[in-house]
């Protein structure tokens, strides 16, 4: 099975402050990656798919890159509704598997 | 309008059985893989199952494998978890989702307690 870590597990940033999320898989998956953002009280909310793509509807400050097992989700200017927790997702190969997540706080 | 609305959850006791449904509209369950993930209190998002699109695979992960089944019904287009075996790790908000479209259900509390 795949293990998935994310790093830092929470940080606190102002507003307009660009933040960087990596996340890293115990072996390599390609490009098979997702990135989550999290609410409380609701539903998950898919950000990126395939490592670097940005999902319809969701604001271009959000932004994916890397391949093979390291990953970094990018917020170019942090807002206040960016305030969440932030999911890695490998898709490769079953089970799939969420990383731990990264609280952001503004 | 795209919808996915998840029920039965609630209250069972260690060692129950409990089926959670997720009924779609406005699309068609059959043409998408469909998952099931939950959240337990104070935890992270953990994946626990899917259905391929064709229906002829399912996929579980390491927690719930061999206690929880995922199956669909098409002419109801409608999406199944049937968990047995259950503890009070299975505690979570439990929900469906369409990682292809991006199509999540509201949630379904599901609480192991003696």
């Amino acid at each position: 099975d795949i293990q998935m870590t994310q790093s830092p597990s929470s940080l606190s940033a102002s507003v307009g402050d660009r933040v960087f999320i990596t996340c890293r898989a115990s072996q390599g998956i390609r490009n098979h990656l997702s990135w989550f953002q999290h609410k409380p009280g609701k539903a998950p909310k898919s950000l990126i798919y395939a490592a670097s793509g940005l999902r319809s509807g969701v604001p271009s400050r959000f932004s994916g890159s890397g391949s093979g097992t390291d990953f970094t989700l990018s917020i170019s200017s942090l807002q206040p509704e960016d305030s969440a927790t932030y999911y890695c997702q490998q898709n490769d190969s079953y089970p799939l598997s969420f990383g731990p997540g990264t609280k952001v706080a503004i | 309008q795209v919808q996915l609305v998840e029920s039965g959850g609630g209250v069972v006791q260690p060692g129950g059985s409990l089926r959670l449904s997720c009924s779609a509209s406005g699309f068609t369950l059959r043409n998408y893989d469909m998952h099931w993930v939950r959240q337990a209190p104070g935890k992270g998002l953990e994946w626990v199952a899917v259905i391929r699109y064709d229906g002829s695979n399912k996929f579980y992960g390491d927690s719930v494998k061999g206690r929880f089944t995922v199956s669909r019904d098409t002419s109801k287009n409608t999406l199944y978890l049937q968990m047995n075996s259950l503890t009070n790790e299975d505690t979570a908000v439990y929900y469906c989702f369409n990682d292809y479209e991006d199509y999540w259900g509201q949630g379904t509390l599901v609480i192991v307690s003696s």
